[in-house]
């Protein structure tokens, strides 16, 4: 199992849309989770962190579920500008990031 | 205040020629780390340097390499390079070390081995 899951996307969603990304891990021991949004043949770009039970910021919503041991970010009312692809990271013994291989995410009009 | 900056942006290299990466961290942050990106893959780590020392390795051939400088700048440096080592590597640099502190990244140098 690779320690940090993400959904296989793309996820193809309409604007006003509310889309759900799921990241699990494996690695109980991490301790601060981050969604970073990358666009295409840029540098990853921190969206938001998650440090205990959830995150919000104005659109997006990040939730941490340790006991099963997976992250959710959630976006609502999706813009085209939301389109990215976003990579779900966590700590490893406090030092390096591990990161999923990305979700991406593309909203039409 | 300036972000994360990498140098080269591009650049292309023969197999198993030797390749040298530059960094120089946000102002202030004392923790630089490494990350290879390939097409379709998350960033890899390959190496966390804090206060000039190594803090951690990835899985990555002993061709990779780095340092941190006293100004906190770091080099990544790759030996007899493959085919396999194009990719976009990633430095990032955070305040401290340890987990909470948030790693902001640089732009990447894009790295195509022919």
């Amino acid at each position: 199992r690779k320690e940090v899951e993400q959904d296989p996307g793309p996820f193809n969603v309409p604007e006003g849309a509310t889309v759900a990304f799921n990241c699990t891990y494996s690695n109980s021991a991490s301790q601060s989770f981050f969604w970073y949004r990358q666009d295409c043949r840029k540098e990853p770009k921190l969206l938001m962190s998650v440090y205990s039970s959830g995150n919000e910021d104005g659109r997006f919503t990040a939730q941490l579920n340790r006991a099963s041991q997976y992250i959710s970010l959630l976006i609502r009312d999706s813009k085209l500008s939301d389109s990215a692809t976003y990579l779900c990271g966590g700590d490893q013994a406090g030092t390096a990031l591990i990161f999923g291989k990305g979700t991406t995410l593309s909203v039409s009009s | 205040d300036a972000g994360v900056t990498q140098s080269p942006t591009h650049l292309i290299k023969t197999r198993g020629q030797h390749v040298t990466l530059r960094c120089s961290p946000i102002s202030g942050h004392k923790s630089v780390s490494w990350y290879q990106q390939v097409l379709g893959q998350g960033p890899q780590f390959i190496f966390q340097y804090y206060e000039k020392e190594e803090r951690g390795r990835g899985n990555f051939p002993d061709r990779f390499s780095a340092r941190q400088f006293p100004n906190y700048s770091s080099e990544l440096n790759v030996n007899a390079l493959l085919l396999g080592d194009s990719a976009l590597y990633l430095c990032a640099s955070s305040h401290g070390e340890g987990s909470g502190n948030t790693i902001y990244f640089g732009e990447g140098s894009w790295l195509t081995v022919v």
